[in-house]
């Protein structure tokens, strides 16, 4: 079955770095499109980036466009989100998830790391 | 970029049927068939339950339905069950500027 496991979360100082992961596993990851959405304590989803099955393309909200990076290695099947300049609203747990095909949503999600951005 | 617009919450008894709105803009909900809606359970990762306005992954009860009208997204629930007590998004793709936008979610309490 599908399996979407995050790691890399943890407390970081704002302007810091932080690289999430997401192992996939149970289907052929170099298929799909994949995403980072977010979810601030108490508040709603908020999606932040999205990249094609190849990398070649990549998409982003303006709220980390310039400061957070998404990539994928297909020969690990996985998923990458390379944050930097952190802020404290960056603070959220942050998902992985699969494209639902042709649907440009996410489908499978991960359970997700939470980032505390935090002096 | 601006969320989707969705009521805070909406209630009903066991067996009724609910409905919740998604409200955007022709950049988004009105412009294409790429309407999805999510559930979430307190502590839980959210769940795919509708994708292309109206379409049911497997495993998805057929109580669970979507349509749209206009710039308008629904999902409605029939036979409203205990469990059905979460939090529901809806998703669209959007070409203004960037690729999806999220609502900003309804409550569903169970009487």
């Amino acid at each position: 079955q599908v399996q979407l496991v995050e790691s890399g979360g943890g407390v970081v100082q704002p302007g810091k770095s932080l690289r999430l992961s997401c192992a996939a596993s149970g289907f052929t990851f170099k298929n799909y499109d994949m995403y980072w959405v977010r979810q601030a304590p108490g508040k709603g989803l908020e999606w932040v980036a999205a990249i094609s099955n190849d990398g070649s393309n990549k998409y982003y909200a303006d709220s980390v466009k310039g400061r957070f990076t998404i990539s994928r290695d297909n020969s690990k099947n996985t998923l990458y989100l390379q944050m930097n300049s952190l802020r404290a609203e960056d603070t959220a747990v942050f998902y992985c998830a699969r494209d639902q095909p042709d649907s440009y949503s996410p489908g499978h999600w991960g359970q997700g790391t939470l980032v505390t951005v935090s002096s | 970029q601006s969320a989707l617009t969705q009521p805070a919450s909406v209630s009903g008894s066991p067996g009724q049927s609910i409905t919740i709105s998604c409200t955007g803009t022709s950049s988004d909900v009105g412009g294409y068939n790429y309407v999805s809606w999510y559930q979430q359970h307190p502590g839980k990762a959210p769940k795919l339950m509708i994708y292309g306005v109206g379409n049911r992954p497997s495993g998805v009860p057929d109580r669970f339905s979507g349509s749209k009208s206009g710039n308008t997204a629904s999902l409605t629930v029939s036979g409203l069950q205990p469990e059905d007590e979460a939090d529901y998004y809806c998703s669209s793709y959007t070409s203004s500027p960037t690729y999806v936008v999220f609502g900003g979610g309804t409550k569903v309490t169970v009487l």
